[in-house]
């Protein structure tokens, strides 16, 4: 069974700060792994993911998140914190991409908020 | 042009009522899916369909019933309403179109269920 480790459900960084998530998962075969972002009042929205290609991905709004098997880890990163990256994010991970069965499994999700 | 709609954006009900919630993708995907995200945020999957033919059916009270009259629409009436069905419930769809990296995975902006 697969599952994920959101550590942090908030996290409070200050505008032009380094943002780090944290997320680890457990797979029985190599995953695919995924970041989301939420706004308020909004669905979801993807920011990268990792199926097997290289391991430093990066996504949207200058994010990046690095696989690494050995830690079993896919942390979310970005240089410079910005007010508008305030929002709920989501790690996920996914051990098929068989047709209609690639269900992705969420962490609980962290709240990021921006200190101006 | 919105990639995955769901209608109604907000849904307030009385407990022991049904209702539906209804679901179309205009990217050509093949497989659609309900996933329910609780009051704690929490994202779980509930159904998914590759085709109009049921995949996925995660352990969900069979109050909920999924109709895929195509594959572009993915409806999910639910009888019998509690007040424990309250939460976000999103439609999402994916293409798994073969080489790694072209992975898709879209969201609709979620329905807010309310059961009083």
């Amino acid at each position: 069974a697969q599952s994920v480790t959101q550590l942090g459900s908030h996290v409070s960084v200050s505008e032009g700060a380094l943002v780090l998530l944290r997320c680890n998962y457990s797979s029985s075969v190599p995953p695919y792994l995924f970041w989301y972002v939420q706004y308020p009042n909004q669905g979801l929205q993807l920011l990268l993911k990792y199926t097997s290609a290289a391991t430093l991905v990066k996504g949207i709004n200058g994010f990046e998140a690095e696989f690494k098997k050995s830690e079993t880890s896919f942390h979310l990163t970005k240089p410079s914190a910005h007010m508008s990256d305030a929002a709920e994010y989501f790690c996920a991970v996914s051990d098929t991409l068989d047709f209609g069965n690639e269900k992705l499994t969420f962490g609980t999700g962290t709240r990021l908020t921006i200190i101006p | 042009d919105t990639a995955v709609s769901q209608t109604p954006k907000y849904l307030v009900t009385q407990m022991g009522n049904d209702k539906s919630i209804k679901c179309e993708q205009n990217l050509g995907h093949d497989t659609m899916y309900w996933y329910k995200q609780d009051s704690k945020k929490f994202l779980k999957i509930m159904f998914s369909y590759n085709n109009k033919e049921l995949i996925i059916n995660e352990t969900v009270p069979n109050r909920f019933s999924p109709k895929s009259p195509d594959k572009a629409h993915l409806n999910l009436h639910i009888n019998s309403l509690e007040l424990g069905d309250s939460a976000v419930y999103f439609c999402a769809s994916s293409d798994i179109s073969g080489g790694g990296g072209s992975y898709g995975y879209t969201f609709g902006s979620g329905t807010r269920l309310t059961v009083v």
